[in-house]
């Protein structure tokens, strides 16, 4: 695997708190990005990275925030979860080079009750 | 909007046969992915294609792109089990982000 580690893997939490996962990287690379994986949907992007401090909004960013201080980790916040953010959240980087190839993290499921 | 259809989304394979799975995309692009998922596994880089008529072959697994007709498709010849899995392809978005557009993937089981 690329470097890239996401924590926590597992975790389950109520409606109504805030949840950060965390992903990690070792590869320097310049882009970083979040998606949810869900059942019928392959994967969404939901925010992605170009740099320290610079990040945008994917295709299902609504209820979710992120942020990146550091090249080598990128946070994503859900400021209040809801059931329906229950799902697999894979981070996933790219060193921007000819390919664009992306590589991802192990995911983390997160079960909102 | 880029949109990236596969198909199919469940493919039953007979181990020895071989099989293709199609990935149509809406818009321009000239990058497309494969990729593969075990059950409860990360997603597994398995091609990259860069240009039209690409071609990539690795074992049992050939992949290639048609940027004309907005389509890749991924052929498996001779099935085995250890071929069971799922398969996404990806098209890269016009913006200078690298962003990716994933299919819904499709599901291959290999049964004896």
């Amino acid at each position: 695997d690329a470097g890239i580690t996401q924590s926590p893997r597992h975790k389950v939490t109520e409606t109504g708190t805030p949840v950060t996962l965390r992903c990690h990287q070792t590869e320097n690379h310049r882009y970083m990005y979040w998606y949810r994986q869900d059942p019928g949907h392959g994967l969404r992007l939901i925010h992605y990275s170009y740099g320290v401090k610079d990040t945008d909004k994917g295709e299902v960013s609504d209820g979710y925030s992120v942020s990146r201080s550091k090249t080598e980790d990128f946070l994503l916040t859900l400021e209040s979860a809801t059931s329906s953010q229950t799902s697999v959240y894979f981070c996933a980087i790219s060193g921007g080079l000819v390919s664009n190839e992306q590589f991802f993290g192990p995911g983390t499921r997160l079960t909102v009750l | 909007e880029l949109k990236v259809e596969q198909n199919p989304l469940f493919l039953s394979m007979q181990e020895g046969k071989n099989y293709t799975i199609y990935c149509n995309y809406s818009t321009t692009s000239d990058r497309l992915y494969w990729y593969r998922q075990d059950p409860g596994k990360s997603l597994e880089s398995l091609f990259v294609l860069l240009s039209n008529g690409a071609v990539k072959q690795e074992g049992r697994l050939m992949a290639s792109l048609d940027t004309k007709a907005r389509l890749s498709t991924l052929h498996i010849t001779a099935a085995v089990h250890d071929l069971s899995a799922t398969y996404f392809c990806a098209v890269k978005t016009t913006d200078s982000w690298g962003k990716l557009q994933f299919g819904a993937g499709t599901q291959v089981v290999v049964t004896p």
